[in-house]
Order: C-alpha cells, then structure tokens, then sequence
C-alpha cells in the first residue's frame, strides 16, 4: 500500500533555531499534503494544506512565518519551524492523498509522525 | 460549521467482549466521508474502517463496524472480540469538503 515518510522521527533542539521536518511519498505522487500538529492526549489539529508547485494553505490561528511549508516536488513537502520555542514542542504529522487512488474523499496515508523538543 | 464530536474520553472492555465508540459530526453537506483511524502507542495513524455517507449499508471491516444513521448525524464504531491489541486512541474523522477533520478521541484499553 501507499507509504508516507517522515523524517526525522524525533528532535531536540535549542530555544531560537530553526527545525526541518520532511514528509515523502514512497510509491506515489502527492499533489497535496496536510501538516497536523497533536499535543498529548489531544486530537490532531489541521495545520496547513500544502500544494506542489504553489502557497501552502493554512488554518485559522496558524502563524504562516514560523511554519513554514514548502511542497517543491511531488513526492516531498517540507515544514520547517522557524525560531522555535518550547511552547512549539508537539507531536507533527504529516499526510498525503493518493490522486491515482480515488477522489479527495479517499483516506489518507500518514508519516509516523516527528515528536519535537524546543529546550 | 464542520465539526466531529467524541463523548466518551476514555473506555475500556475486558478482552473477547464487545465495546461500542460514539461519535457524531455536524456538517451542511449531504455528500461526504467517514473514518475510524486507531492510534496505538506508536502513533502510527491506522484507518480502521471508512463509511461513504450517501451508503446506507453499514460498513464492516472483520471484527469492527458501524452504525451509520445519517440523519441523526450519528456514526459509532462497534468492536467485537475485543483483543489486547485494540488498545489505543481511536478518532473518528470525516471529510465533508477537503479537509479530514478529527474528533477529540476515545482511549481505548483492552483488559485481559
């Protein structure tokens, strides 16, 4: 079946740098991917939608300046959160919808998710 | 406003027995999407099972199905012969546009 990677599956780092996460489609090609953001115990948040070749699209509440989004190929988007701060700790997911599959009602296939730390 | 409501924060069933998840949804279309995506330990996403709402045969998937009442706005997650491995937070989700919208979650634990 469709496979999406994340990577990296976790990461520490410093309170100001920047982080980069990567989300890949395997064994098709994703014109669209969603960025989720979990807090423990909590439901999965719609972040942004990210289109190949154009602007992500985010959601209400999303500062667009520290995640930033960049979907330059059709198999790779990537979400970098810029000048990172601990309340950005959380758990990021990424996932993508087959086209070849079915229509924007199919399921879509998720990263196994990239569990941030901002010390 | 689209909107996917999880009354039950946490359930549990002992194992072998039957355990049924509530779920209901708030949407103005009157075509669209249903899942159940299981999220164990790992966080791994798993879709569990999916329900096209202009259906109105109830999906089955093995041990687990649901009860679909589109009127009502209503779509619960019946699981029989509980096993230990179904243990994990379960969403509800649905896509009324373009979007997967989830519901807060059940905590599932599977007693032996």
């Amino acid at each position: 079946g469709a496979v999406v990677s994340q990577h990296p599956s976790w990461v520490i780092c410093k309170s100001g740098t920047s982080v980069k996460i990567e989300c890949r489609s395997l064994d098709f090609q994703a014109t669209t991917m969603f960025w989720y953001r979990q807090f423990p115990k909590q439901s999965l948040m719609l972040m942004a939608t990210s289109n190949e070749g154009s602007k992500a699209t985010y959601e209400q509440g999303v500062e667009k300046d520290k995640f930033l989004i960049n979907h330059a190929s059709l198999t790779l988007s990537t979400l970098t959160v810029t000048s990172a701060h601990p309340e950005d700790s959380s758990f990021y997911i990424c996932s993508a919808r087959d086209p070849a599959v079915s229509s924007y009602n199919s399921p879509l296939h998720f990263g196994n998710g990239t569990r941030l730390t901002v010390t | 406003a689209q909107t996917v409501t999880q009354s039950q924060p946490e359930m549990s069933v002992q194992e072998a027995e039957t355990v049924t998840l509530s779920c209901t949804y708030d949407t103005s279309e009157n075509n669209y999407y249903l899942f159940w995506y299981k999220q164990p330990p790992s966080r791994q996403m798993i879709l569990v099972i999916r329900q096209e709402a202009y259906k109105q045969q109830n999906a089955t998937e093995n041990r687990f199905s649901v009860n679909f009442q589109k009127a009502a706005k209503s779509f619960s997650l019946k699981i029989s012969d509980s096993q230990l491995g179904d243990t994990a937070m379960y969403f509800c989700a649905f896509i009324p546009t373009d979007k997967l919208i989830f519901g807060t979650g059940t905590r599932l634990q599977v007693f032996p």
